[in-house]
């Protein structure tokens, strides 16, 4: 069965305080691996896909990474604003749109 | 403008009631998504539609029915409700199939079953 893991499951960060989110799955083929973005109340807000392992992404202070195991987050020099919860999702291979999403990393960067 | 908007935002209703929720996306995407986030915030998907015809339907009940008027519309309509369908539901377009096209959300909808 298709899994995905995500850790910590909480974080608080001082601002400027840099670290990394991690997501860890489990897919039968994976087809893409996506990070997400969810502020209190409203949908989703797509942030990167990753689709082969060293792949990495950047926007802002958020860098994505992707290996054959895991994607990780990286949150350099976060501001209060960066606070959400993030989502990390996989596509597994297959027929179909086949997404299974973690069970997200609450993220709080207190000034 | 709103890219993906579901309406209503909030529903209360009781057991055994039938009731729809609404969504449309102004994006001209292909693809459109229900997920449902329970109280441990895990979003799970229920269908998509593509071009008007359903691509995947993930062991829900069958309570659970999607619609599609057109390609900017999937409703969602649920019929006798249960407490355990109390959650947030949420609708989101893609481009169309394929791993390179991430998804757009609303802005959910709270269902409070009582």
């Amino acid at each position: 069965e298709d899994q995905v893991t995500q850790s910590p499951e909480a974080l608080r960060l001082q601002e400027g305080e840099s670290s990394s989110l991690n997501c860890s799955y489990t897919v039968s083929g994976l087809r893409g691996l996506f990070w997400y973005r969810q502020d209190p109340g409203k949908g989703p807000e797509f942030l990167f896909t990753l689709y082969s392992a060293g792949e990495e992404k950047e926007k802002e202070r958020l860098k994505a990474t992707l290996t054959k195991k895991e994607s990780f987050l990286h949150i350099t020099a976060p501001k209060p604003e960066d606070s959400a919860t993030y989502l990390c999702a996989v596509q597994a291979g297959g027929y179909g749109q086949n997404f299974v999403f973690g069970p997200g990393t609450r993220l709080s960067v207190l000034p | 403008d709103t890219a993906v908007s579901q309406t209503p935002k909030y529903l209360v209703t009781q057991m055994g009631n039938d009731k729809s929720i609404k969504c449309e996306q102004n994006l001209g995407h292909d693809t459109m998504y229900w997920y449902k986030q329970d109280s441990k915030k895990f979003l799970k998907i229920m269908f998509s539609y593509n071009n008007k015809e359903l691509i995947i339907n993930e062991t829900v009940p069958n309570r659970f029915s999607p619609k599609s008027p057109d390609k900017a519309h999937l409703n969602l309509h649920i019929n006798s409700l249960e407490l355990g369908d109390s959650a947030v539901y949420f609708c989101a377009s893609s481009q169309g199939l394929g791993m390179s096209y991430e998804q757009y959300f609303g802005p959910g909808t709270r269902l409070t079953v009582t």
